[in-house]
């Protein structure tokens, strides 16, 4: 069965730092999402990308993050200067268009990010 | 901005028994409505959905009810068993993004043999 992939599972950085988060999206899906969840509280959307920009962002999507489909499989979340409140679990999902309106979205395992 | 809101951080019950998790929301826009299921170092998996042109939806032992007057919705799971034991999110979307979903912050459900 088709999954999506997420690397690396477990990410610590310093304070300041760059970081790349990685996914692999189900292959014939078409939208893409990225979504964080701070230790003990709800997960919440960050960004959802089709055809290669952003369709909608919250406002924690601020300008220190920024989302790229840099080939036909993969798709990066980067964080340009990583702060303390960024130590969370992010998860990437994909989504099929198919013939309803809402699409069902598929998670990946997620990436623990530690911020040091 | 607790737009979706689960009060139920934990649920214990026993194998066999009726396990029914909770969710509220605020935003009377929201128009579909999704269960999660999440194992500790997994994804969350979904389980279930329902439309608001609905107020039941049923698959196997799990079932969803939808109030929109009381903008309450409820995962009832029958009969329990220990592999249902996870954290379940409730999510909701409204008619403006499709693909915007807005999560409680979950209940972990306790199966117990």
């Amino acid at each position: 069965e088709p999954e999506v992939t997420q690397t690396p599972s477990h990410q610590v950085t310093q304070m300041g730092q760059e970081v790349i988060l990685r996914c692999v999206p189900i292959s014939n899906h078409l939208y893409f999402y990225w979504y964080r969840q701070i230790l003990g509280q709800k997960v919440e959307f960050l960004v959802s990308f089709y055809n290669n920009e952003i369709s909608e962002k919250s406002e924690i999507f601020d300008d220190q993050f920024s989302v790229e489909r840099p080939d036909g499989s993969n798709f990066t979340l980067k964080i340009r200067s990583t702060k303390l409140e960024d130590s969370a679990m992010y998860f990437c999902a994909s989504s099929d268009p198919g013939e309803g309106r809402y699409n069902e979205q598929f998670f990946g395992p997620g990436t623990r990010l530690t911020v040091l | 901005d607790q737009q979706v809101k689960q009060n139920s951080p934990s649920l214990s019950v026993q194998e066999g028994r009726i396990s029914i998790l909770n969710c509220d929301y605020t935003n009377s826009m929201f128009d579909y409505f999704l269960w999660y299921k999440k194992y500790p170092a997994e994804g969350p998996t979904f389980l279930i959905s329902i439309s608001s042109i609905k107020d039941k939806n049923e698959d196997g032992r799990f079932t969803v009810f939808l109030n929109k007057s009381a903008k309450h919705l409820s995962l009832h799971i029958v009969p329990s068993q220990p592999g249902d034991s996870a954290v379940y999110f409730c999510a909701a979307s409204d008619g403006s993004n499709f693909n915007k979903f807005y999560f409680g912050s979950g209940t972990k459900l306790n199966v117990k043999p």
